[in-house]
C-alpha cells in the first residue's frame, strides 16, 4: 500500500477554510485516497474519499492532483469542533480494502 | 440507522488474564475490522473479516485472534493479557466492494493492571 506524508501539526483560525495537504507519490492506479478524523479518542470518523477526481460533501472538500500523487483537504469553514487529528490514507481497491493503514495524521488546532 | 456498537466501552482486567470485546456492524455490512490504537504505536490494524472469514491480519501476536458470526457481529479475544495490551480497540465496518467509506464504533478502552 501507497505510504502518506502530513504536516504534523497546523493551526487555523474559526472560521476561515482549513487546506490539509497530503502526499502519496507511490500511489497506484486503483487506490483510493481517504480522510477520517478523530476528536480526543472517539473513534475516526469518515470524512471524504476520492480517486481521481475532485470531490465534495457536507463536510468537506478532496482537491486531487492529476498525477495523483498529492492530494488537499479543505474544511471550508472552521470550526472549534473541528480540532481533531486528520488522516490521510490511501485505499487499495481489492479484497484489502477492509484495511486502513493510518500514519500519525495532522493535528489541526482551530482557535477563536 | 444505528452505527456500529462496541461492548463494553471501558474494561480493566489483570495481567495473564483473557478477554473479549464484541462489535456490531452497521446492519448489511458484513466487513469487520479491528484496530488497536496505543499513544506509542498509533491506529494499527489487527485483522478483517468478511462473511465469517478472517480476510486479512495485521502483524500481531497470536494472543489476538477473532471471529464473526452468520449475524456478521464480531468478537476479538485476546489471550494472556499483558501491559502493553492497554489500549483503545476500535472497530470498523463497511460494505463489501471498492469505493466504500468504513465506519467505526466509539472503541472499548482496555486497561491491563
Amino acid at each position: 500500500d501507497a505510504k502518506t506524508t502530513q504536516p504534523t501539526s497546523m493551526d487555523c483560525a474559526e472560521g476561515r477554510a482549513a487546506n490539509l495537504p497530503c502526499n502519496h507519490s507511490t500511489i497506484s492506479g486503483n487506490e483510493y485516497v481517504y480522510w477520517y478524523r478523530q476528536i480526543h479518542s472517539q473513534g475516526p470518523q469518515y470524512i471524504i474519499h476520492g480517486l481521481k477526481n475532485n470531490e465534495t460533501n457536507e463536510m468537506a472538500s478532496l482537491i486531487i492532483t492529476e498525477d495523483r500523487k498529492s492530494s488537499t483537504l479543505i474544511l471550508p469553514h472552521a470550526t472549534l469542533r473541528d480540532t481533531a487529528v486528520y488522516y490521510c490514507i490511501v485505499r487499495v481497491a481489492t479484497n484489502s480494502w477492509g484495511k486502513l493503514q493510518f500514519g500519525a495524521g495532522t493535528q489541526v488546532v482551530v482557535t477563536p | 440507522k444505528a452505527g456500529v456498537t462496541q461492548t463494553p466501552r471501558y474494561l480493566i482486567k489483570t495481567r495473564g488474564q483473557q478477554v473479549t470485546l464484541s462489535c456490531s456492524p452497521i446492519s448489511g455490512h458484513r466487513s469487520v475490522s479491528w484496530y488497536q490504537q496505543t499513544p506509542g504505536q498509533g491506529l494499527q490494524f489487527l485483522f478483517e473479516y468478511f462473511s465469517e472469514t478472517q480476510r486479512n491480519k495485521g502483524n500481531f501476536p497470536g494472543r489476538f485472534s477473532g471471529r464473526q458470526f452468520s449475524n456478521s457481529r464480531s468478537e476479538m479475544n485476546v489471550s494472556t493479557l499483558e501491559l502493553g495490551d492497554s489500549a483503545l480497540y476500535l472497530c470498523a465496518s463497511s460494505f463489501s466492494g471498492e469505493n466504500t467509506e468504513a465506519f467505526f464504533g466509539q472503541g472499548t478502552r482496555l486497561t491491563v493492571v
